[in-house]
């Protein structure tokens, strides 16, 4: 199984700072026949289910905010909040899609609040 | 607009069954070539996915749930199900249905239920 270490583990971020969540994965989630890295990326509050917000690493699903940015490659990705905003606060966590079927792995999640 | 929503039992005794049941409604459930999945997540920790159905009937397990677990579907009622035998404490989870963004074989959710939570307690 591939295993996906997020960090850090939880992080406090001002309003209107940049927030930085880690994300490696123990083997290469970068297929070389077509260049993709097959990371994902979810925010989730309190109550509520998973919503994608970055797959392939790096492209925004449709409706998420443009502050939201993935970036990375091969074993080591980032998921970047350019400006936090109060409604960010949540537990964001990376999956990876590379093994299939069925073999896809989450991170153990990161917990993002308010300095 | 395509919706998933779980159902069943939230309290199950230990050794006994789990049994869910995921309605899918706005579409079809045999319409498409995705794979319709279970994934749980225990209170305050992260996501484990449990399995995935094709409307034939093609299943893929988690290797560490495997021998407890059977997904099933019926596409009369729109309808995918999952149980879990033998269930212990550590089965306590908030359990959502999901389906991946694209067909194929490569699963990341886009769309999920709002998930139900099962306790297990005598």
């Amino acid at each position: 199984d591939i295993v996906m270490t997020q960090s850090p583990d939880s992080l406090a971020v001002s309003l209107g700072e940049r927030a930085t969540i880690n994300c490696k994965s123990s083997q290469s989630v970068l297929y070389s026949a077509n260049n993709k890295n097959y990371l994902a990326w979810y925010q989730q509050k309190p109550g509520q289910p998973p919503k994608l917000l970055i797959y392939w690493a790096s492209t925004r699903e449709s409706g998420v905010p443009d502050r939201f940015s993935g970036s990375g490659s091969g074993t080591d990705f980032t998921l970047t909040i350019s400006s936090l905003q109060a409604e960010d606060v949540a537990i964001y966590y990376c999956q990876q899609y590379y093994s299939t079927p069925g073999g896809f792995t989450f991170g153990q999640g990161t917990r993002l609040e308010i300095k | 607009q395509l919706q998933l929503q779980e159902s069943g039992p939230g309290l199950v005794k230990p050794s006994e069954t789990l049994s869910l049941t995921c309605t899918v409604s706005g579409g079809s459930i045999s319409s498409t070539n995705h794979y319709w999945g279970w994934i749980r997540q225990p209170p305050g920790k992260g996501l484990e996915w449990i399995g995935s159905i094709y409307y034939s009937g093609s299943t893929y397990y988690n290797p560490s749930l495997k021998s407890r677990v059977l997904i099933s579907v019926d596409t009369s009622k729109n309808q995918f199900s999952l149980k879990v035998s033998s269930v212990t404490a550590a089965d306590t989870a908030v359990y959502y249905c999901a389906r991946p963004a694209v067909p194929g074989d490569h699963w990341y959710f886009d769309l999920w239920g709002r998930g139900t939570l099962v306790t297990v307690s005598s």
